[in-house]
């Protein structure tokens, strides 16, 4: 069964350092997802994409995250100036189309900590 | 914006029994879907069930089913006969088919143990 894998697992940076979390979707799907959860805490939304360009974005997605998909493959996340704030669960999510009730697929999460 | 709200932080159920955890929601919308996913210590999320707003028949999976009351703006899940591997947390999600991004909007959760 196709699912959605991201890199790496555990990603642990020092305060001020740029990450970037990868996630590769489900190979035939369109539509792509940033979610994260802070320990303990319930998982929130950060960012959508769909065709090259995100189409919605959450307060938490500031001008320190960005997305590409910068193959036909991956779709990354990146930090650029890490804060301590920013330690939390981060999970990836595809899903096919917009015009079925298609269910968003989730990675199973790379858990970022940020010394 | 909507809200999705789980008030039982944590619950147990006997094996082989019923349990039922709440959710509710806020909404304007008259679209829309809810689901329940399940989170093990893993922490992969796992889609456990979905309703769509406009059908009235309550949906089911295997062991799983729901009470979907939309005037109420309630969605329980129903886990029936309950085994040691349905122990994690369990999130309540509403997801939206007004916006471009149909992003999920999670409730806070709810742990489950199940007690052999």
């Amino acid at each position: 069964e196709p699912e959605v894998t991201q890199t790496p697992s555990h990603q642990v940076t020092q305060m001020g350092q740029e990450v970037i979390l990868r996630c590769v979707p489900i190979s035939n799907h369109l539509y792509f997802y940033w979610y994260r959860q802070i320990l303990g805490q319930k998982v929130e939304f950060l960012v959508s994409f769909y065709n090259n360009e995100i189409s919605e974005k959450s307060e938490i997605f500031d001008d320190q995250f960005s997305v590409e998909r910068p193959d036909g493959s991956n779709f990354t996340l990146k930090i650029r100036s890490t804060k301590l704030e920013d330690s939390a669960m981060y999970f990836c999510a595809s899903r096919a189309t917009s015009g079925t009730p298609s269910e968003q697929y989730f990675g199973p999460g790379t858990r970022l900590t940020v010394t | 914006a909507q809200t999705v709200t789980q008030s039982q932080p944590e619950m147990s159920v006997q094996e082989a029994e019923t349990v039922t955890l709440s959710c509710t929601y806020d909404t304007s919308e008259s679209d829309y879907y809810l689901f329940w996913y399940k989170q093990p210590p893993s922490r992969q999320m796992i889609l456990v069930i979905r309703q769509e707003a406009y059908k009235q028949q309550n949906a089911t999976e295997n062991r799983f089913s729901v009470n979907f009351q939309k005037a109420a703006k309630s969605f329980s899940l129903k886990i029936s006969d309950s085994q040691l591997g349905d122990a994690a947390m369990y999130f309540c999600a509403y997801r939206s088919n007004y916006n471009a991004g149909n992003m999920l909007t999670f409730g806070g959760g709810t742990r489950l143990m199940v007690k052999p």
